[in-house]
Parts: C-alpha cells; structure tokens; sequence
C-alpha cells in the first residue's frame, strides 16, 4: 500500500508555544489529507480535511486559529497547534487516500504532550 | 450528527478460533466502508474494503459482510493470531466532493494463546 508519514512521532511542549506536525505521501501525489484527533480508548475524530493549494476545511467545533492546516504541495500538509494547552495533548493522526473514493493511509500519528 | 457505531467494546478469543467484529451505521446514504486494525500508539491500518453495491469480500483471513437492510458491518478474522490482537474499527464513507470517513467507536481484540 501507499506510504504516509508523519513527524515528529513525539513530542513534548510547554504551555503557550506552538508545535507542528508534518504529514507527508512519499509514493503518491495527494490533493486530499486529512487530520484526525485520538484520545486514549476513543475513536479518531475528524478535525479538519486539508486541500492542496487551498484553504483547509474544519470540521464544527474545531478551532481553525487554533489548529493551523496548510497543504502547500502535493505530498505535504502540517499541522500547527497554537499556544499549545495541556488540554491538546491527544494523538494526531493524518490520512490521504490514493485517490477520493478508496482507502485512506494513515500516518504513524503524532504523540502531543503539552506540560 | 450521525455516526458509526459498535456493539461491543472488547472481544477475547482463543488463538487458534474465528473472530466477528460487529459495527452498527446510521447513515443509509452511505456507500463505502472500510476495517481498520489500530495498534497501540500507531496509525489505523487498513485492512479490508467493501462498497455498497457488494454484500460480501473476501481478504487474506478476513471477510467482510455489508447488510443494508440493517445498516451492520462485520468483520470475520478466519484463524485468529496473537498478532491480531489489536483495536479494530469501522470507517464509513458518506459521500459527498471531501469522502470523509467517519468512524466507529472501536473493538479491542484479545487473542489469547
């Protein structure tokens, strides 16, 4: 299958700064990602579907200031957690499908942990 | 909203046994459904597919039934093994220009030797 990956797997910050994620396709072009949020024993939660070389879209309830989304190429899309809060430290998980339509690839997902 | 949803939260099988992991949808407009394997601290890995014009695929040891009467999803794993042992969910695709995916609220699998 196709190869998502995500970076850093980790990471530890303190309250107020921001942090951000990459996403990347390494063998496939992808004018869709999206990014998910996981608390520990739940399921994925959608946060926002990123697009290539437009404006992501946000699902309700999810901060777009808050959690910045830019898809600036066809294998990249990062998300930045702003003035990060212990309240955002979650698991962050993207995905890209090889085409609309089929199964989506998931990165290794993203371990926030805001002290 | 609507959502995708689980009838059972955990599942402990004997390795060796079969394995069926129910998911219940509410979307009827639906039309495109996937299983995922999660292990702990990972991404969800895919592991089987299944559109709304099929009721039954066939994997590597797995199977996965669609009823549309229903709106239920099972997922059969023929000849569980301790690497199976993993939270699986249901994903549903409702259509729509994005094809986002919604998903269930996930079974943890035992398999124990």
């Amino acid at each position: 299958g196709a190869v998502v990956s995500q970076h850093p797997s980790r990471v530890i910050c303190k309250s107020g700064t921001s942090v951000k994620i990459e996403c990347r396709s390494l063998d496939f072009q992808a004018t869709t990602m999206f990014w998910y949020r996981q608390f520990p024993k739940q399921s994925l939660m959608l946060m926002a579907t990123s697009n290539e070389g437009s404006k992501a879209t946000y699902e309700q309830g999810v901060e777009k200031d808050k959690f910045l989304i830019n898809h600036a190429s066809l294998t990249l899309s990062t998300l930045t957690v702003t003035s990060a809060h212990p309240e955002d430290s979650s698991f962050y998980i993207c995905s890209a499908p090889l085409k609309l339509g089929t199964e989506a690839f998931f990165g290794q997902g993203t371990r926030l942990t805001v002290v | 909203g609507e959502s995708v949803g689980l009838h059972l939260p955990t599942l402990s099988v004997q390795e060796g046994d079969n394995s069926i992991i129910n998911c219940a949808y509410s979307n009827s407009a639906s039309d495109y459904f996937i299983w995922y394997k999660q292990e702990s601290g990972k991404g969800p890995q895919f592991i089987i597919d299944i559109r709304s014009n099929m009721d039954k695929r066939q994997g590597q040891r797995v199977t996965v039934l669609l009823n549309k009467t229903v709106k239920h999803l099972s997922l059969q794993i023929a000849a569980t093994q301790p690497g199976d042992s993993a939270v699986y969910f249901c994903a549903e695709n409702s259509g729509g220009s994005n094809y986002k995916l919604t998903f269930g609220k996930g079974t943890l699998l035992t398999v124990n030797p």
